[in-house]
């Protein structure tokens, strides 16, 4: 069974600088996709960055990239100048190309933003 | 364009009582999950449905608990008999296609079992 771990229960950055968090899952497949979600104080669940296992090129949304090693199986974000609202739980998350029914998530990085 | 929708926010339960949670996924999406959050954990899979359908459900309590996506109207997460235990946040997503794309998450319920 795929297993997600966050080994960073929290984090904390000065503002405007940049932070990584760390991401590492197990799975015997070689073809899947993984991503990032953001949960704010509000609750919601917002899609950070995507990363599909067969491309090699690193997923980038603005501020946001990761840095993906398949071999190593291992899947960091990294957030450039970090902003106060980025200040949320962060959750990687592991999904099947072959067993679309279920998204496997980490325990979670609360990361902390210091003005 | 709404987001995923669920109801209620936040909802209180005497042990014992049934508690219903609604889930209206985005518009389009066929395809709706159902996962649970106890505090300070990730999320955990609980169920899987399509139109009139439950896909898995694997992740699910055996007793107690029942999802159904009707042809018409919103996902239900069930539990009934609730116990202490049953409190958390749930999340429903939805996805148009099932095939690797992120889900839309909800904002969650939050159940108190008092």
């Amino acid at each position: 069974a795929q297993t997600v771990t966050q080994s960073q229960p929290e984090m904390s950055v000065q503002e405007a600088e940049t932070v990584t968090l760390s991401c590492t899952y197990d799975t015997s497949e070689s073809d899947y996709y993984l991503f990032w979600y953001k949960q704010p104080p509000s609750r919601q669940m917002i899609l950070v960055i995507r990363q599909e296992a067969y491309k090699q090129q690193n997923a980038t949304e603005n501020r946001f990239s990761v840095n993906f090693q398949k071999a190593a199986k291992s899947f960091s974000l990294k957030i450039s100048d970090s902003q106060l609202g980025d200040a949320a739980m962060y959750f990687c998350a592991y999904r099947s190309s072959y067993n679309n029914n279920d998204m496997r998530f980490g325990a979670g990085t609360r990361l902390t933003v210091k003005p | 364009n709404a987001g995923v929708m669920q109801n209620p926010r936040h909802l209180v339960r005497r042990r014992g009582q049934e508690a219903r949670l609604r889930c209206s996924p985005v518009k389009g999406h066929s395809h709706v999950y159902w996962y649970r959050q106890l505090p300070e954990e990730g999320l955990k899979f609980m169920v899987y449905l399509q139109k009139e359908n439950i896909i898995d459900e694997s992740g699910m309590p055996k007793e107690r608990f029942s999802a159904e996506f009707p042809k018409e109207g919103p996902s239900i997460l069930r539990i009934q008999q609730v116990v202490r235990g049953d409190s958390a946040a749930y999340f429903c997503a939805s996805s148009s296609t099932g095939q690797g794309d992120g889900y839309t998450f909800g904002s969650g319920t939050r159940l108190t079992v008092v």
